[in-house]
């Protein structure tokens, strides 16, 4: 099983507003990332996270916020996106740094 | 530093025909290669992948890859496509050293290749 969950599918929020991606693997997997996706452009690696550890793409600005509750979750929290945040997010999970990713089917943000 | 290039933004390739997607990459070491397909509006589910050994590696629905580390390149390759195989197509490299708060690792993307098939 290389199944990685990610919910909700969709998400169309304000400016204003707070929320949260959720993404859920149960393989055992050590590392987790976050990656986002513009419309007809590659994924860039926002964040990983592997052995409590967190690292960053000093390029994403800090309205966008990972947190690890446990080994099989990670969340993105959202608070103040601007409108060219829209994209795919995508989750992906690996069995340790370096490893294949196995990667979600994505959350579409839409930011107005 | 890493990079990918996938020189074709489009191919489209006749139904039964074969396939050749180019991929080049520039890495300090020994890398990690990987194509990945995605369907509109989904995630990326992985075709295949290059570690060590064997050049010629086989993966899901047909597709192989061959690693030359004289031309730095990792194509991909599938003797007839099908209908069902227009997506686009993503070549990645990894592991890639990360940034602050130690090293990490993640994957450098290609552009991709958006795969048209004809009937």
């Amino acid at each position: 099983d290389t199944e990685v969950t990610q919910t909700p599918k969709h998400l169309v929020m304000g400016m204003t507003n707070k929320k949260s991606l959720k993404c859920e693997q149960h393989m055992g997997h050590r590392a987790m990332y976050w990656y986002k996706q513009k419309a007809k452009k590659p994924p860039e690696l926002m964040f990983v996270y592997s052995y409590e550890k967190l690292s960053i793409n000093e390029s994403v600005p800090s309205r966008f916020s990972p947190e690890c509750p446990n080994s099989s979750l990670l969340n993105l929290h959202l608070h103040a996106l601007q409108p060219e945040d829209s994209a795919l997010y995508l989750c992906a999970s690996s069995q340790d740094l370096g490893e294949t990713q196995y990667f979600g089917p994505g959350t579409r943000l839409l930011v107005l | 530093a890493q990079s990918v290039t996938q020189p074709d933004i489009h191919i489209t390739v006749s139904e039964g025909a074969s396939l050749e997607l180019r991929c080049n990459y520039s890495y300090g070491a020994t890398p990690y290669l990987f194509w990945y397909v995605q369907s509109p509006g989904q995630g990326l589910q992985l075709l295949l992948k290059y570690f060590s050994g064997d050049t010629l590696v086989q993966g899901i629905k047909g597709f192989e890859a061959e690693f030359k580390r004289s031309q730095s390149s990792f194509n991909l390759r599938k003797p007839s496509v099908h209908w069902s195989d227009a997506a686009e197509y993503f070549c990645a490299v990894g592991p890639i050293t990360f940034y602050s708060g130690g090293g990490a690792d993640g994957l450098t993307f290609g552009k991709g290749t958006h795969l048209i098939i004809q009937p």
